[in-house]
């Protein structure tokens, strides 16, 4: 089986950086991937790390430490449209990907 | 444009009804899963499928089921055995990458 963990809730100011942490325990691991959703809507893919390190995409970063079993979601220079959930995912250790979910972190942004 | 496509956005049951909760694509993505979602509790996954006609039980299976008779179409009915429907339930499928899965709108179910 799979857990993961990520904070509840996480708050800051606009033209912040803010870094929302994930921990994982997995018996088998293929990758960490992030989604963004909005209140009442579908959550939408970000972004996907299947090795260590970086992976930039404007404004927002991913990271994956596969030896810490250990990733993070950077956004920069937050906007009020940042204000959402952000769920850490990994794939299912059987092979296949069956997408597992963290319990998601509210990102509240304020003016 | 591809996607997926869940109907009703909104559906309202009566105690010991079933319901269906219709989640159609046109990705041409084998694998399709049904999460259900409750305040603070993350996406918890109920059902997928990887290959037509077939179907597993995921870790909420218990009040609910599915069938997969066509590769586009990944219906779920939520049945009078499930105590406590009430819910944000949502659709997703992968493709062969398997790196990105894809989401419908969801369907907001009320027991009234």
């Amino acid at each position: 089986g799979q857990s993961l963990e990520q904070p509840s809730e996480v708050t800051a100011v606009e033209g912040a950086i803010v870094q929302i942490n994930c921990t994982y325990q997995t018996s088998g691991f293929y990758g960490l991937s992030w989604y963004q959703q909005h209140d009442g809507g579908a959550p939408t893919f970000l972004s996907y790390n299947a090795l260590d390190g970086l992976e930039e995409t404007g404004r927002f970063s991913s990271f994956l430490s596969r030896s810490d079993s250990y990733g993070y979601l950077l956004l920069q220079e937050l906007q009020m449209k940042d204000s959402a959930s952000y769920f850490c995912a990994v794939r299912d250790d059987g092979g296949s990907y069956i997408p597992t979910f963290g319990r998601g972190t509210s990102l509240i942004v304020h003016p | 444009d591809g996607g997926i496509t869940q109907s009703p956005k909104y559906l309202f049951r009566k105690e010991g009804q079933n319901v269906t909760l219709s989640c159609e694509q046109n990705l041409n993505h084998d694998a399709m899963y049904w999460y259900r979602q409750d305040p603070g509790q993350g996406l918890r996954l109920i059902y997928y499928s990887q290959i037509v006609n077939d179907f597993q039980k995921g870790d909420i299976a218990e009040g609910y089921s599915v069938s997969r008779e066509k590769k586009e179409s990944f219906p779920l009915t939520v049945t009078s055995a499930q105590k406590n429907p009430t819910a944000f339930y949502l659709c997703a499928s992968t493709g062969t990458e398997n790196t990105e899965a894809f989401f419908g709108q969801g369907t907001r179910l009320t027991v009234v």
